[in-house]
């Protein structure tokens, strides 16, 4: 079974902006693999930030945006407010049938 | 409002089973594939099973196939996970989401192995 990797922990100061990878170890992440976003923040289910690579829905703030970047998947928050504290994991679909999460990224704002 | 509902989750002992529900309310189910995932206390989230909207293509994650069984009653609005041979390393929170784009999870139901 696959692997995708992500940053174990990031941080970023209050207005900045800061970009969150997700890697694959069969390769480079296409959109083929319909990249995923979720936030998470203690004690609460994941909510989806972005499906397929970069693709918002309507609760999610226009400053995230999600990419595909040097053979990775990526998320970008740009402006971030300390309510963007929380744990970020991304998804991968492999042939639609096996999905895969990252470890996921603790992101601080500091 | 879409709304997704698990129960079942109870301690049991390893080697024991247990089967999982999830609720769907709020929207045509039988359109819809649906996911288990879940999550180790403290660790991060794990998918686990998919099934198709008409249960007709199953899948599952390494660390489960042979011991779990995902299937759905679309009469029901009704999505299943039975769980056997339960281990140790099972014991999560494990939660429901909608297929498609993963638009909406339910808030789980924690399952604990142990003796």
């Amino acid at each position: 079974q696959a692997v995708v990797t992500q940053e174990p922990s990031l941080t970023v100061s209050p207005g900045g902006t800061v970009t969150l990878t997700c890697g694959s170890s069969t390769g480079a992440v296409t959109s083929g693999h319909y990249p995923y976003w979720f936030q998470q923040k203690p004690g609460q289910a994941p909510r989806t930030l972005i499906y397929d690579t970069s693709n918002k829905h309507s609760w999610t703030p226009a400053r995230f945006s999600g990419s595909l970047l040097g053979g990775k998947a990526a998320l970008t928050l740009s402006g971030a407010q300390p309510e963007d504290e929380a744990e970020y994991y991304c998804l991968l679909s492999y042939s639609g049938a096996l999905w895969v999460f990252g470890g996921g990224t603790k992101l601080t704002v500091l | 409002e879409v709304q997704l509902v698990e129960s079942g989750g109870v301690v049991v002992q390893p080697g024991g089973s247990l089967r999982l529900s999830c609720a769907a309310s709020g929207f045509t189910f039988d359109d819809y594939a649906m996911h288990w995932v879940r999550q180790a206390p403290g660790k991060g989230l794990e998918w686990v099973s998919l099934i198709s909207w008409d249960g007709g293509s199953t899948y599952y994650a390494d660390s489960v196939k042979g011991r779990f069984t995902i299937s759905r009653d679309n009469s029901k609005n009704s999505l299943y996970l039975q769980m056997n041979s339960l281990r140790a390393e099972d014991t999560a929170l494990y939660y429901c989401a909608k297929g498609a784009e993963w638009k909406y999870w339910g808030q789980g139901t924690l399952v604990t192995v142990s003796s």
